[in-house]
């Protein structure tokens, strides 16, 4: 089955733990992004990867590191966590091409930082 | 930026009524696609659909790309269709733009 996956799904944690959340996906997908949603706010996008070793800021990275190695994985890296960093964490994958296509999200992971 | 827009923000059905929700977009798109969030805060993937119409089910989507919106259908609601519809387009760097969402209460 295509699909992406996230985890862990739910994670409480403490401020300055470093912690890191997983993506996988098996669609062979260049395209990686990780998007957060809060209340007011909507979705924005935090990084993204074109590619393998290929990775950039989107509208949110402060306090987010990532990496893509490989290209199924996409690892979300909180270093020093804070709780303004409680959200709500989408993982996200499309194949990167002229014109476009589906992009599909993971389970998501919810991330409370005490 | 590319703006988009959703309406109505909230939506009050009874169980098998039918609904149109609306989404606007401030630009020309590559992508647009309607997304289903449950309550379990999960992104359900609805319709891929830059231009045209789909359907799949109960569900349908029109997208009227040269005047810059679209509609999803829903027919014959049920309380499992309860849940936040957003509608998104690609911006730079394929980046989805979400809108700000219909939130839709389906009572039995």
């Amino acid at each position: 089955e295509a699909q992406v996956t996230q985890n862990p799904r739910y994670l409480i944690t403490v401020t300055g733990k470093k912690l890191t959340v997983t993506c996988s996906q098996n669609m062979n997908h260049e395209y990686m992004s990780w998007y957060r949603q809060d209340p007011g706010l909507g979705l924005r996008q935090i990084y993204y990867s074109m590619n393998v070793e290929v990775t950039d800021k989107g509208d949110v990275p402060e306090g987010y590191k990532v990496s893509r190695k490989e290209k199924r994985n996409f690892p979300l890296i909180l270093e020093s966590p804070s709780p303004n960093q409680t959200s709500l964490y989408f993982c996200a994958s499309k194949r990167y091409r002229v014109g476009a296509d589906t992009q599909y999200f993971g389970p998501g992971t919810r991330l409370t930082v005490l | 930026g590319i703006q988009v827009e959703q309406s109505p923000p909230d939506l009050i059905l009874q169980e098998g009524a039918n609904s149109t929700l609306r989404c606007n977009f401030s630009d020309s798109v590559n992508n647009l696609q309607w997304f289903h969030q449950n309550p379990w805060g999960q992104l359900i993937n609805l319709f891929y659909i830059p231009s045209g119409t789909k359907q799949n089910g109960r569900l349908s989507a029109t997208t009227v790309a040269t005047e810059r919106y679209s509609l999803l259908y829903i027919s014959s609601s049920q309380t499992t269709d309860s849940g936040v519809y957003f509608c998104a387009v690609d911006g730079a760097t394929n980046k989805l733009i979400f809108g700000t969402g219909t939130l839709l209460a389906v009572q039995p």
